[in-house]
């Protein structure tokens, strides 16, 4: 299975802060990389696919970028509705894996 | 627009089998592939398999002996089958659809998930 390691596991930020999430594959996935928002008690929004392809919907302060096997994740100034955990998950090879998750919070 | 609903027994013993089957309306199941996800604080998301378009499968092998997931067309649903549950399976199971961009599948809408705890 591939593996996929997310950096920080946890992240203090405030409002207007900038943001980056690492997710790093235990092998090589070219862009088959998708990112996921997660708020308590909610399934998994989708945000990002190929790496830095924005979902339809996804506020553009939402980036993706990255191939092979380093991918950052970057909100360019926090709402507070972004408050969440945060999740990269790879399609490049079954089975299909995510990330443990980047809590990002106050 | 597209919604999921989950559906099943929020308790199951162990050693039976789980059931679940997740209702798709405003898309329909034969033009997409479709995945069950679970999530439980010990291992986070984990992909159990998916059905596609023409019934082909493929399953998590952490869990591919055990399982089975099939399409009723006629109700526009698909389900999962888990069988031998153990306490280990006690999560929160999601039904997701396969969006498809030209770096593979990935999860466009979810439902908002089915808990199922397992006694013993």
């Amino acid at each position: 299975d591939i593996q996929m390691t997310q950096s920080p596991s946890s992240l203090s930020a405030s409002v207007g802060d900038r943001v980056t999430i690492t997710c790093r594959a235990s092998q090589t996935i070219s862009s088959y990389l998708n990112w996921y928002q997660q708020k308590r008690g909610e399934a998994p929004k989708f945000l990002i696919y190929a790496s830095s392809s924005l979902q339809s919907g996804v506020p553009s302060r939402f980036s993706g970028s990255g191939s092979g096997t380093d991918f950052t994740l970057t909100i360019s100034s926090l709402e507070p509705e972004d408050f969440a955990t945060y999740y990269c998950q790879q399609s490049y090879d079954f089975p299909y894996t995510f990330g443990q998750g980047t809590r990002l919070e106050f | 627009q597209v919604h999921l609903q989950e559906s099943g027994p929020g308790l199951v013993k162990s050693s039976e089998t789980l059931s679940l089957t997740c209702t798709v309306s405003g898309a329909s199941i034969n033009y997409y592939s479709w995945s069950w996800i679970r999530q439980s604080p010990g291992k986070g998301l984990e992909w159990i398999g998916y059905i596609s378009t023409g019934g082909s499968t493929s399953y998590n092998p952490s869990l591919k002996s055990r399982v089975a997931i099939s399409l009723d067309t006629s109700k526009n649903q698909f389900s999962l089958r888990v069988s031998s549950i153990t306490v280990a399976d006690t999560a929160l199971y999601f039904c997701a659809r396969h969006g498809l961009s030209g770096y593979g599948s990935h999860f466009d809408y979810w439902g908002p998930g089915s808990r199922v705890a397992v006694s013993s």
